[in-house]
This record gives C-alpha cells, sequence and structure tokens, in this order.
C-alpha cells in the first residue's frame, strides 16, 4: 500500500494564480481531511469529508475549495492565491471517521509571492 | 471558539529523564485525544492515543493521563533517549473535525 499521496512536494505561485493539490489514499478510509501547518500554530484544519460526495468546511476554509467524487481521491484547490496561504499542507485520511488513527501524507510546501 | 492549549512549547531534557506535556481543551463533548509526533521536515505520526472512557493508556515508554473533569490530559515520556527528539503536537476532537494543539519541541540532549 502507497498509504496517503500528495502531489506536488513543492509549488511556488504568483498572487492571484490558481492550483489544485493533489491527494489520494488506498486504505478504503472514509474520513478525509485537509490541513495546514505554519510555524508556531500546530495544524489547522481546513476542510473535512466523511465519505464520498461529502464535504464540510474546517477552522480555516476561505480561499479553498474541495470535492469528494470517489473514496480515494480528494483534492483541495485553491482559488486565487495570497501570501497569506504560504504554508506547508498536509492531507490526512482515517478509517470511518475522526476518531481514528489519521494517516498523513507527506506534504505540499507552498510558497506564494 | 473550540481551541486545545499545549504547554509547554519547548521542552530540553537530559537522556534518560522523562518528558511531560500538558494539553488542555474546551470542549466537554470531546471524547477521542491522540498524539502526533513529528520529526524535521517529516509528516506527524501517531504515537498514542486515548478515548474519554479510559483514565490512563501505556505503551512501553510512553504514557498517556486524561482528567475529563479538568478538561486536559498529558503526554509522559520515560528513560528518554535522543531519537525521541521531534516536535510533539497534542489533539482534540470537537464537533465532526480535530483540534490540534500549537506543538512542543522536544530536545533530549546525550
Amino acid at each position: 500500500n502507497a498509504g496517503v499521496t500528495q502531489t506536488p512536494k513543492f509549488q511556488v505561485l504568483k498572487t492571484g494564480q490558481s492550483m489544485t493539490l493533489q491527494c489520494a489514499q488506498d486504505m478504503n478510509h472514509e474520513y478525509m481531511s485537509w490541513y495546514r501547518q505554519d510555524p508556531g500554530m500546530g495544524l489547522r484544519l481546513i476542510h473535512y469529508s466523511v465519505g464520498a460526495g461529502i464535504t464540510d468546511q474546517g477552522e480555516v476554509p476561505n480561499g479553498y475549495n474541495v470535492s469528494r467524487s470517489t473514496t480515494e481521491d480528494f483534492p483541495l484547490r485553491l482559488l486565487s492565491a495570497a501570501p497569506s496561504q504560504t504554508s506547508v499542507y498536509f492531507c490526512a485520511s482515517s478509517y470511518q471517521d475522526r476518531d481514528n488513527e489519521q494517516f498523513f501524507g507527506p506534504g505540499t510546501r507552498l510558497t506564494v509571492l | 471558539g473550540e481551541n486545545v492549549e499545549q504547554h509547554p512549547s519547548t521542552l530540553s531534557v537530559q537522556e534518560g529523564d522523562s518528558a511531560v506535556i500538558k494539553c488542555t481543551y474546551s470542549d466537554s463533548a470531546s471524547n477521542y485525544f491522540p498524539w502526533y509526533k513529528q520529526e524535521l521536515g517529516k509528516r506527524p505520526q501517531l504515537i498514542i492515543d486515548i478515548r474519554s472512557n479510559v483514565g490512563e493508556k501505556k505503551d512501553q515508554r510512553i504514557a498517556v493521563t486524561l482528567n475529563k473533569t479538568a478538561k486536559h490530559f498529558s503526554l509522559h515520556i520515560t528513560e528518554t533517549q535522543p531519537e525521541d527528539s521531534a516536535v510533539y503536537f497534542c489533539a482534540a476532537s470537537m464537533g465532526d473535525d480535530m483540534r490540534f494543539g500549537a506543538g512542543t519541541r522536544l530536545t533530549v540532549k546525550p
């Protein structure tokens, strides 16, 4: 099993550009989530999904969209990148719901100029 | 809003000593409390977790205690080793999501 995979590993954007961060898992997990990690602030939840076709907002959803058309994939879209979105982004998945071990992807380091 | 407070932000111990990290949470309905370890440049990985119907859980040198009345939980690492050096995050389930503490950077000096 590959576990949770993310692409790209690094990305540099200019202000106003849009892009999609890819996330996939092969563990048949129902629950998937996106976090951003900033220095001194831990992990903050952006969006999450409890199953295919169902998504919801987390703590810091503004400026991001998600969709969950399949159990395996959970892409995160930045609509119009801003310097405040410079961060490391982690995708995670867990069995059934959030009350189980979350398996994290390797992360995407995003810089917005 | 609902959050998780974690202390201390940095902790330095001598190899072989114990380390304790404490977290408090605000949502009395929280029922799942995991701890994650993140080495430099790596992804967070679960090291131990506890559910609200249990007061203490131990796994070799690592233990977690939970006080639901006071709404706090702690991570205890005994006989620390240099490879325990990392950032540790506590978390608590809140509603449909998970809230993380800001992290503790643990340094174990040989």
